[in-house]
């Protein structure tokens, strides 16, 4: 079975803080990614990377960073938490070659006060 | 840019009942379109793909149906039950998707 998992279920960080968020796939995908899902705003797709040291801006990267330096391992970093990043974060993971279906981590809560 | 839609965004039925989810998108030229349940609070678990080759998949008591003409894809649950209450989001596209809002369902016991 494919695992995702995410350093953090749950994470209350204050404003202007750095925040490290960590996730690390078992399967040898090449493709990660990182999304913010919000109420009424479904998921949105922060960064993409499609392997290792190679990263792609999403639809919403204002105010994120990426970081893939080992190919299991794709770490999202808030240079300066804001409130308007409170949210669900989701990694998720896939193969190269069709049919690229993607696996999610169990999510992390993050709030910023 | 690709669009999609679910409807409705919720829906509640008596255990036993067959569940019919509709999910609609804009650009028919995907590559696969996958279904997903999630559990509040919880992240995505992935039920279904169906390649763009493909009219259906099914798994147990599910049933996953694709037309990229007119840009539909359905999902069936027979023989609904308690334990299939969650949100039930669609997602369109290749490498990359573009996901639907979810349509949250309530099977009542």
């Amino acid at each position: 079975d494919v695992k995702v998992t995410q350093s953090s279920r749950y994470l209350v960080k204050r404003t202007g803080e750095k925040v490290f968020l960590e996730c690390v796939q078992d399967m040898d995908h090449e493709n990660m990614f990182w999304y913010r899902q919000d109420p009424g705003l479904g998921l949105r797709l922060i960064y993409f990377s499609y392997d290792v040291k190679m990263k792609e801006k999403g639809d919403i990267p204002e105010g994120y960073s990426v970081s893939r330096e080992k190919k299991e391992r794709f770490s999202l970093i808030l240079e300066s938490a804001s409130t308007n990043q409170t949210s669900m974060y989701l990694c998720a993971s896939s193969g190269r070659t069709d049919p690229h279906e993607q696996y999610f981590g169990p999510g992390t809560r993050l709030t910023v006060t | 840019k690709q669009e999609v839609t679910q409807i409705p965004a919720a829906l509640s039925v008596p255990e036993g009942e067959n569940l019919v989810l509709n999910c609609s998108f804009t650009d028919s030229a995907i590559y696969n379109l996958q279904w997903f349940r999630q559990d509040p609070g919880k992240g995505l678990t992935s039920l279904l793909l169906i390649q763009s080759s493909q009219r259906e998949q099914t798994s147990g008591r599910l049933n996953a149906s694709l037309d990229k003409s007119s840009g539909r894809s359905t999902l069936y649950i027979a023989a609904s039950q308690p334990g299939d209450s969650a949100t039930y989001l669609c997602a369109a596209g290749g490498y990359k998707l573009s996901f639907g809002a979810g349509t949250t369902v309530t099977v009542r016991a």
